[in-house]
């Protein structure tokens, strides 16, 4: 167990509909990544939150969003989803002072999009 | 931006056998290189990384060895057991303000018992 938990671990949704995944970090943890995992493209970067700031952005599209409240949770907001969403979307997280690099990842939510 | 490549995509062997896996990164100014291991449906799982002013690290069974100069690092797993049968990926941070991990495309090892 990596101490990053994520909820849900699956969600089954129509084409067109929005969902939401939460991720909360390991304690102590500033920094929130969220990847997606798919057969064609591998694991992909999408976006960092750094203590409540975004930090830098990957290969996210537009129609997805994030956010990192107060209490350091994020969540991934995915908008007008397409069959090709479908994915294992997974969040990291880690410390992130000047020489901490680890990231240590969540169990994941499987997206099926239908 | 930075690319990894991850050689073979599959590898399989004897149990009791090494297993090695390479990958080969693009930025220069790349400086953390880990290894990650996922089980069919679950998380990466961090087995090892190095850093950029060390050459070997070793952590029992495993170990990871980079060359700079030539912009590639390996990972050796010797005397190789069924559960080591998984997906493995290499990884590569920049030296930046932004710390993403630029992955491989994973490596299937299977362990033959």
């Amino acid at each position: 167990d990596s101490g990053v938990t994520q909820t849900p671990k699956h969600l089954i949704t129509a084409t067109g509909q929005r969902v939401t995944l939460r991720c909360s970090p390991r304690s102590g943890d500033l920094s929130v990544y969220w990847y997606q995992q798919s057969l064609d493209q591998g694991l992909q970067f999408l976006i960092q939150y750094y203590n409540g700031e975004e930090r830098a952005k990957g290969n996210i599209l537009e129609r997805f969003s994030a956010q990192q409240f107060p209490d350091l949770h994020s969540e991934l907001n995915l908008s007008s989803l397409e069959l090709g969403d479908s994915a294992l979307y997974f969040c990291a997280s880690s410390v992130s002072g000047p020489s901490s690099y680890e990231q240590y990842f969540g169990p994941g939510t499987r997206l099926t999009v239908t | 931006g930075e690319n990894v490549e991850q050689h073979p995509s599959t590898l399989s062997v004897q149990e009791g056998d090494s297993a090695v896996i390479k990958c080969t990164y693009s930025d220069s100014a790349s400086n953390y290189f880990p290894w990650y291991k996922q089980e069919l449906g679950k998380r990466p799982q961090l087995i090892i990384d190095i850093r950029s002013n060390v050459g070997e690290k070793k952590d029992q069974r495993i170990a990871v060895t980079l060359n700079k100069t030539a912009k590639h690092f390996s990972l050796h797993i010797t005397e190789t057991q069924p559960e080591d049968s998984a997906v493995y990926f290499c990884a590569a941070i920049p030296d930046t303000g932004r710390r993403a991990l630029t992955f491989g495309s994973g490596t299937r090892l299977q362990v033959q018992p």
